[in-house]
């Protein structure tokens, strides 16, 4: 069974620190991804990465910046967090063919006071 | 551009009930179409999907057909049970290297005993 596991199930930071949200996974999938669930507007892509060291911007990107410096492991940081940034974050991965699923991890559910 | 849009919720219905949520698409090409579930405190996982028009997808006695002349792809259930609250996601994969899934907004799906 495919696992992808994140670092935290809740997070509470204050406005202006920085904050990771770290996902690991385990089946040697190429491409790994960021979004962030709200009420009323689905999943939103934040970011994605196709390969190590490699990223591309998702739809809201903006307050936002990854990293992947190896394959199993990809990062979310916000660099300065702010309250617009409450919200449930989940990470996926996925091996590249259209037919194929995505897999979630259980979410990070980050409240910014 | 590629969208989907499905049916607001919450959708609340007595135990052994029919389940019917709508699903449409707009894509270019050829997506493969997904509808994912959201159990309370967990993350998405693959209820079923179909990759090609005139696709069956089934799972947990769920289906949903890939219908490319309404560009639809229902989700329906004979019978639900209490276990089946939850929120339910439809999605589309349309391809390209990244494996990249546009999102409904979700319908959050209460079942009663």
């Amino acid at each position: 069974d495919v696992k992808v596991t994140q670092s935290s199930r809740y997070l509470v930071k204050r406005t202006g620190e920085k904050v990771f949200l770290e996902c690991v996974q385990d089946m040697d999938h190429e491409n790994m991804f960021w979004y962030r669930q709200d009420p009323g507007l689905g999943l939103r892509l934040i970011y994605f990465s196709y390969d190590v060291k490699m990223k591309e911007k998702g739809d809201i990107p903006e307050g936002y910046s990854v990293s992947r410096e190896k394959k199993e492991r990809f990062s979310l940081i916000l660099e300065s967090a702010s309250t617009n940034q409450t919200s449930m974050y989940l990470c996926a991965t996925g091996n590249g063919v259209r037919t194929d699923t995505q897999y979630f991890g259980p979410g990070t559910r980050l409240t910014v006071l | 551009g590629n969208s989907v849009t499905q049916m607001e919720g919450p959708v609340t219905l007595s135990e052994e009930a029919f389940l019917t949520i709508n699903c449409t698409y707009t894509a270019t090409g050829y997506p493969s179409l997904f509808w994912y579930v959201q159990y309370p405190g967990e993350g998405l996982q693959l209820l079923l999907k179909a990759t090609k028009a005139d696709d069956k997808g089934s799972n947990k006695g769920f289906e949903a057909t890939y219908r490319k002349e309404t560009t639809s792809f229902h989700l329906e259930k004979g019978s639900v049970q209490v276990s089946d609250s939850a929120v339910y996601f439809c999605a589309l994969n349309y391809g390209g290297a990244t494996n990249k899934l546009i999102f409904g907004t979700g319908t959050l799906l209460a079942v009663q005993p």
